[in-house]
């Protein structure tokens, strides 16, 4: 079974921020929280992930709470070309990583 | 990172037949996944694919329906066998690990197989 919870879908207007929750209680101290898209059932695509530290790329920002049990990932200017399934996973990069249902975004005009 | 590529993109098969899909990889890597996503769904996780050795498979999946095999570092190959309308499905492979070449810390996924069974 997943490791992860998230909502099922969240709506978001394009220009703004959309932060996207995840719940992860049960991970491991060695393990990662990854974060991946899928848009039209293309192939996920890796967005970014972290240990401990907050995270930032070109893509988007990971808080990652200090009892690391819950995260958010941060898209700081929504785009509609944003609109995806995101999924959060606990795992690391040398084992299997187990899909949970993911969050549905649907940024809007 | 890693550049992923598989064929067939896609295919419409006949039932009881089988069909096999290659997954190629730019670089060597130690870890190789086969996933399939039903339509509608999530992606569920099929197998390990060991490279030299006998793939590990998840609960609900066997050998004799899905054949894996991984001769080398940055090849693998899925089989689904004797199909039914029920495996028409996306599948995708990905892969994690180090790269002989340098590390990373993350997986890369493919662009997936797309199957219909008629």
């Amino acid at each position: 079974d997943a490791k992860t919870t998230q909502p099922p879908s969240m709506d978001c207007a394009e220009g703004r921020a959309a932060n996207l929750p995840c719940n992860h209680s049960t991970i491991s101290g060695n393990e990662y929280v990854y974060w991946y898209r899928q848009i039209h059932s293309q192939g996920p695509q890796y967005i970014i992930h972290g240990l401990k530290n907050n995270e930032t790329n070109e893509m988007a920002s990971l808080i990652i709470t200090e009892d690391r049990k819950s995260s958010t990932l941060i898209l700081p200017h929504a785009t509609l070309r944003d609109t995806a399934v995101y999924y959060c996973i606990a795992g690391r990069n040398t084992d299997k990583l187990i899909f949970g249902t993911g969050t549905r975004l649907q940024v809007f005009p | 990172s890693a550049v992923i590529s598989q064929k067939p993109s896609r295919d419409i098969c006949q039932r009881g037949t089988s069909l096999t899909i290659q997954c190629q990889v730019d670089s060597q890597v130690t870890m190789m996944f086969w996933y399939r996503q039903q339509p509608g769904q999530s992606l569920t996780l099929i197998a390990t694919a060991n490279q030299g050795s006998e793939a590990t498979y998840e609960s609900g999946f066997v050998i004799d329906k899905f054949p894996i095999s991984r001769p080398n570092l940055t090849f693998s190959t899925l089989t689904v066998s004797n199909m039914s309308p029920e495996d028409s499905s996306i599948y995708l492979c990905s892969v994690g690990g180090t790269i002989l070449a340098g590390a990373f810390n993350e997986q890369f996924f493919g662009p997936g197989t797309r199957l219909t069974v008629l």
